[in-house]
């Protein structure tokens, strides 16, 4: 297992454009988050999902926001009429449903950059 | 509602120092905290993981401590190095929450 995958690597869009980004977390967890990190902050939460079932949203997941996590595997967020303030590091991270030394694995993450 | 800060924000020091990186919270009904890395640009990596009835954890030359009751945690750097320039982010994990709180994160420089 080579950790958690994000795809792509960078994502430069037109403003009103959709974008979607794709995860593949670690193959045995069954949780998977995704966070946004603006630049000099640290990561903040948007969603988790436990197999296929999305247990929590934060109030950052606007309309324009949805994801999904269709079989229990991998996972993809979508950002519908992306405006400027949507530009920021989204990331990725899995963990194990039972407690464990190792708590998140994170992805190397998607850079999108709204012009 | 939980919140998590880190001091100093910027730090830089020379090769061979040992250092201490703070990071306190508010709220000490904390399931778990890590301290991880984050390289420019890159993702984050996991240091270290300490769970809330542990007090410390220990990896090479990082060593990370734990006080619920005060709301603090320390991560020790021994023998600094060139290669550990990076952000250091901590993030705890509440009771009954999945979710990860964050520090803004301790940006090291360490110059040879």
């Amino acid at each position: 297992d080579t950790g958690v995958s994000q795809d792509p690597r960078h994502k430069i869009t037109k403003r009103g454009q959709n974008v979607t980004f794709r995860c593949d977390p670690i193959s045995e967890h069954n949780r998977l988050y995704w966070y946004r990190q603006t630049l000099g902050q640290g990561p903040e939460f948007l969603t988790y999902f436990q197999n296929e079932a999305q247990l929590e949203k934060s109030r950052l997941l606007s309309d324009r926001f949805s994801a999904e996590r269709p079989k229990g595997s991998f996972s993809t967020l979508e950002i519908q009429r992306t405006e400027q303030g949507d530009s920021a590091m989204y990331l990725c991270a899995s963990s194990p449903h039972q407690p464990s030394n190792y708590g998140y694995t994170f992805g190397s993450g998607t850079r999108l950059t709204v012009v | 509602k939980q919140e998590v800060t880190q001091i100093p924000a910027a730090l830089s020091v020379p090769e061979g120092e040992n250092l201490v990186l703070n990071c306190s919270f508010t709220d000490s009904a904390i399931y778990n905290l890590q301290w991880f890395r984050q390289d420019p640009g890159k993702g984050l990596t996991s240091l270290l993981l300490i769970q809330s009835s542990q007090r410390e954890q220990t990896s090479g030359r990082l060593n990370a401590s734990l006080d619920k009751s005060s709301g603090r945690s320390t991560l020790y750097i021994a023998a600094s190095q060139p290669g550990d320039s990076a952000t250091y982010l901590c993030a705890v994990q509440n009771t009954g929450f999945q979710k990860l709180v964050f520090g803004t994160g301790t940006r090291l420089l360490v110059s040879p």
